[in-house]
């Protein structure tokens, strides 16, 4: 089953804008991870937080991670068309052993 | 650094044929996963090794699916006999090596389309 479910299941803003995407999810976690699919291709990794830290960058991404309302969120500074595509978050869990991909959010970026 | 290479990249079949798909992932990498994703759905995890090994298949169809992974580098994902519901993008990914703080690296996918 699912475990980490994004929020809202499709953005659609315009060039220069901020996007801001939202993962619940329901167990205990030791890292939370988010993934870019364009269109047709594979699932490209963005960033990986674990559990003990809170917030992290890479570039135009911010990521937070709050333990205690088990939700994470993903913000894209300064959009642009080619930031277009489905982003997935993904849980792990030590006990499982294996990464639970949640529902995805669709973002449109228009120029 | 080349990526994980997977074939065929689409493939329509009418249900109760079989299917295989082949990937091969990048060089050094211990774990290897296939994934279900379903049209509108994240990816679901089918089965993962760890070389030749199976480490889950927890939610692989075993009445239909079967996958191997002999030489623990290549592996081949069937189906058979597909089914409607089987309609779905089966993606590869490797790690280095199986915990859950690895990146996974997602090769394009296979689209299976059965009608």
């Amino acid at each position: 089953s699912q475990q980490g479910e994004e929020d809202p299941q499709a953005l659609s803003i315009q060039e220069g804008e901020n996007a801001t995407m939202n993962c619940s999810y329901k167990t205990s976690i030791n890292n939370l991870q988010w993934y870019r699919q364009n269109s047709g291709r594979g699932l490209v990794h963005l960033i990986l937080i674990r559990s003990n830290e809170r917030e992290k960058h890479s570039g135009r991404l911010r990521v937070t991670l709050d333990t205690s309302k088990k939700s994470s969120s993903l913000l894209i500074t300064a959009s642009r068309a080619a930031d277009t595509a489905s982003y997935f978050c993904a849980t792990g869990n030590t006990g499982f052993q294996k990464l639970v991909f949640g529902t995805g959010t669709r973002l449109l970026v228009s120029p | 650094e080349a990526g994980v290479a997977q074939s065929p990249r689409y493939k329509i079949i009418e249900k109760r044929q079989s299917v295989a798909f082949w990937c091969n992932p990048i060089s050094g990498h211990a774990t290897l996963y296939w994934y279900q994703q379903i049209l509108g759905q994240g990816p679901k995890l089918l089965i993962q090794f760890q070389n030749n090994g199976v480490v889950d298949d927890s939610q692989l169809p075993k009445d239909r699916f079967s996958a191997e992974r002999l030489k623990g580098v290549d592996s081949t994902l069937k189906i058979q006999p597909a089914k409607l519901e089987d309609s779905a993008v089966y993606l590869c990914a490797s790690s280095l090596g199986q915990g859950i703080g690895n990146t996974i690296y997602f090769g394009e996918g296979s689209w299976l389309t059965v009608v």
